[in-house]
């Protein structure tokens, strides 16, 4: 079946524009992620919705992040007035929750590049 | 503060075991996952310990210890495309569902 998807898989924006970026989970995981990842270093965690539940925005940097799903399904990571150091990988997860919430599935991510 | 530290470098030779450690504080403390991730591509995930003690998946193993706050990867019979970064990575809150990673260990295998 279909995995993960993100787009776009790059984009290059200049400093102080917004830019959106989207995910779609795979079809039936309830549980959908948020990660940034800059150059060699691991995983920042940034949001996590499960479910109807409220959302987990306990790890955006700045409230210039934002992040919504909608209908429970594809879900749009949103950054206004970009910085050079927004510039990294953010990596879109989706898990089927309950007790496979542990076994993340990953899309191929989209590279940020604020100039 | 929630974290994880794992080595930053690990190698091997083909064919040998390799153990990469992984210790962790975090509250609210569910479970330790292991993601493997080749350059330019995205975390597959490898395992995970729910439960103290050793989880084994074919040739990676995965041990975790709450008492100690301490888990471990264990890859046998190495192969080249095993060379990568392996993450460790607590669940925590609510379901387990707030992922906190570690910085990641890169593992060098060698002819």
């Amino acid at each position: 079946g279909a995995g993960v998807s993100q787009s776009p898989s790059n984009k290059v924006t200049e400093k102080g524009k917004d830019v959106e970026l989207r995910c779609d989970p795979i079809s039936g995981h309830t549980a959908l992620y948020w990660y940034r990842q800059s150059l060699g270093q691991g995983l920042e965690f940034l949001i996590y919705f499960q479910g109807n539940s409220a959302p987990d925005k306990s790890g955006l940097p700045s409230d210039r992040f934002s992040a919504e799903r909608t209908g429970g399904s594809v879900s749009t990571l949103t950054i206004q007035r970009t910085q050079q150091e927004d510039s990294a990988v953010y990596l879109c997860a989706s898990s089927l929750g309950g007790t496979q919430t542990y076994e993340q599935y990953f899309g191929p991510g989209t590279r940020l590049t604020v100039t | 503060g929630q974290s994880l530290e794992q080595p930053s470098e690990v190698t091997a030779v083909e064919g040998a075991i390799v153990q990469i450690n992984c210790t962790y504080q975090t509250s609210g403390f569910y479970g330790l996952s292991w993601y493997q991730q080749h350059d330019g591509g995205a975390p597959t995930f490898l395992s995970y310990n729910g439960l103290d003690g050793l989880e084994e998946t074919g040739r990676f193993s995965s041990f975790l210890s709450r008492s100690d706050s301490y888990g471990y990867l264990l890859l046998q019979e190495l192969q080249m495309k095993d060379s990568a970064s392996y993450f460790c990575a607590a669940g925590s809150g609510t379901g387990g569902f707030k992922t906190i990673f570690g910085a990641g260990t890169r593992l060098f295998v060698k002819a």
